[in-house]
């Protein structure tokens, strides 16, 4: 089946650690796209990427770093500098950007312990 | 910057009834309108997709309709049934063709057998 699979689904991160959130597609989407949701919250644009090898900072993107290596690909690590990572976070793709449907992964929650 | 409104944050109706969900922008320029369901800890799914060209788009019990002009949009559920709980939220992209979409906060339906 097609889709977009996040993992792991729940996250725990300890004061001071780097963690890593994984993003992979097999609808050959060129766009790929990070937003992170805090409860009761619409999602805010975190980091994006529209071809293999590119990727520009959204609206948050302090204390967040991505790579896309692989048109596939797409993960996201919460660095130490992010002082509230305790979030939801949503992994999207799109054929390509606007005017194209955005599909989203399940979802990885975030929480510091 | 665009600022995306759904009224109201949360919904009750009785089983069967129909019902109409809002989604306002404050900037007509924009590229598509995407409306979804998000479950309770899940990732977004899809509904309909609505290019600025458009006024309006049909899935099964779903119609969603879009007034560039009012920077309005609204979402028509026929027939509300128990399955249909869930937060709804519309997504709109700017004319700069990144998909980079900014997301209403959500209305939260309750449909009640």
């Amino acid at each position: 089946d097609g889709g977009i699979t996040q993992s792991p689904k729940y996250l725990f991160r300890k004061e001071g650690q780097n963690v890593t959130l994984s993003c992979e597609q097999n609808l050959n989407h060129d766009a790929m796209y990070w937003y992170r949701q805090d409860p009761g919250q619409g999602l805010r644009l975190i980091y994006y990427s529209q071809i293999v090898n590119d990727f520009q900072k959204g609206d948050i993107a302090e204390g967040y770093s991505v790579s896309r290596e692989k048109k596939e690909s797409f993960p996201l690590t919460v660095t130490s500098a992010q002082k509230n990572p305790t979030a939801f976070y949503l992994c999207a793709s799109r054929l390509q950007g606007a005017g194209t449907e955005a599909f989203f992964g399940q979802g990885t929650r975030l929480t510091v312990v | 910057k665009q600022e995306v409104t759904q009224i109201p944050a949360a919904l009750s109706v009785p089983e069967g009834e129909n019902l109409v969900l809002n989604c306002s922008f404050t900037d007509s320029a924009i590229y598509n309108l995407q409306w979804f369901r998000q479950d309770p800890g899940k990732g977004l799914t899809s509904l309909l997709l609505i290019q600025s060209s458009q006024r309006e788009q049909t899935s099964g019990r779903l119609n969603a309709s879009l007034d560039k002009s009012s920077g309005r949009s609204t979402l028509y559920i026929a027939a509300s049934q128990p399955g249909d709980s869930a937060t709804y939220l519309c997504a709109v992209d700017p004319r700069s063709g990144a998909g980079k979409s900014t997301f209403g906060d959500g209305t939260t339906l309750t449909v009640k057998p």
